[in-house]
């Protein structure tokens, strides 16, 4: 069966602070796909990065970093120098096809000032 | 570009009774999902559909139904309401082909139809 586990509930830092977000997933696919997703308190899931099981690079996009590391089944999403506006429930994602994905229970960020 | 577009945003119904929920994908997306959001299950795959066919669907009982029409927009309903099933119901829309030749999709989200029963 396939799982996400992402034990931090929620998590709070002060502004400017790293934060790293931990992800843990169980598949038995060789093939597999990893998602992280922002939801902020409208409500409306917004994509952040998609990674395939074949390609373990680690990955930058501004402030958001990601480290994939198939030997413990981890797909970990860092934030530096956090920022307010960073302030959101983020979900590690699971899939191999179309549409369905395996969402962990989310992680609760809260940047305060 | 619209993104995709939920309605009604919120409703509230009473036990016993039916709702329908639609969505409107991204113009061209052909693929839409699906998904359950309540503080206890968190979020949890209903169906999906693509070019009006049902192509993958979720451990729910069979009170929770969809469709999709050929210009892509869908509509899911879930028949003799639970207090259950007060939730935040996701649609996600996305321009990956066929589920079985593309991998995992990225999914492009509505802002939700939050559904409360009583």
């Amino acid at each position: 069966a396939q799982k996400v586990t992402q034990a931090q509930t929620e998590i709070s830092v002060v502004e400017k602070e790293d934060v790293t977000l931990d992800c843990v997933y169980e598949t038995r696919d060789t093939t597999y796909y990893l998602f992280w997703y922002k939801q902020p308190p409208s409500g409306e899931l917004v994509f952040l990065i998609r990674r395939n099981s074949f390609d373990e690079q680690n990955e930058i996009s501004g402030r958001y970093s990601w480290n994939f590391q198939k030997s413990t089944s981890s797909f970990n999403f860092t934030i530096t120098a956090s920022q307010v506006v960073d302030s959101a429930v983020y979900f590690c994602a699971l899939g191999n096809q179309g549409g369905k994905l395996i969402f962990g229970q989310g992680t609760e960020l809260s940047v305060k000032p | 570009k619209a993104g995709v577009t939920q309605t009604p945003r919120y409703l509230i119904k009473t036990r016993g009774q039916q709702v329908t929920l639609s969505c409107s994908p991204i113009s061209g997306h052909r693929s839409v999902s699906w998904y359950q959001q309540t503080p206890g299950q968190g979020l949890q795959f209903l169906f999906e559909y693509f070019s009006e066919t049902q192509r993958n669907k979720g451990n729910f009982p069979g009170r929770f139904s969809g469709r999709q029409f050929s210009n892509s927009r869908s509509e899911m309903n879930v028949s003799t309401l639970e207090l259950g099933d007060s939730a935040l119901y996701l649609c996600a829309s996305s321009s990956a082909g066929a589920p079985t030749h593309s991998g995992a999709n990225v999914l492009t989200f509505g802002a939700g139809s939050r559904l409360t029963v009583l």
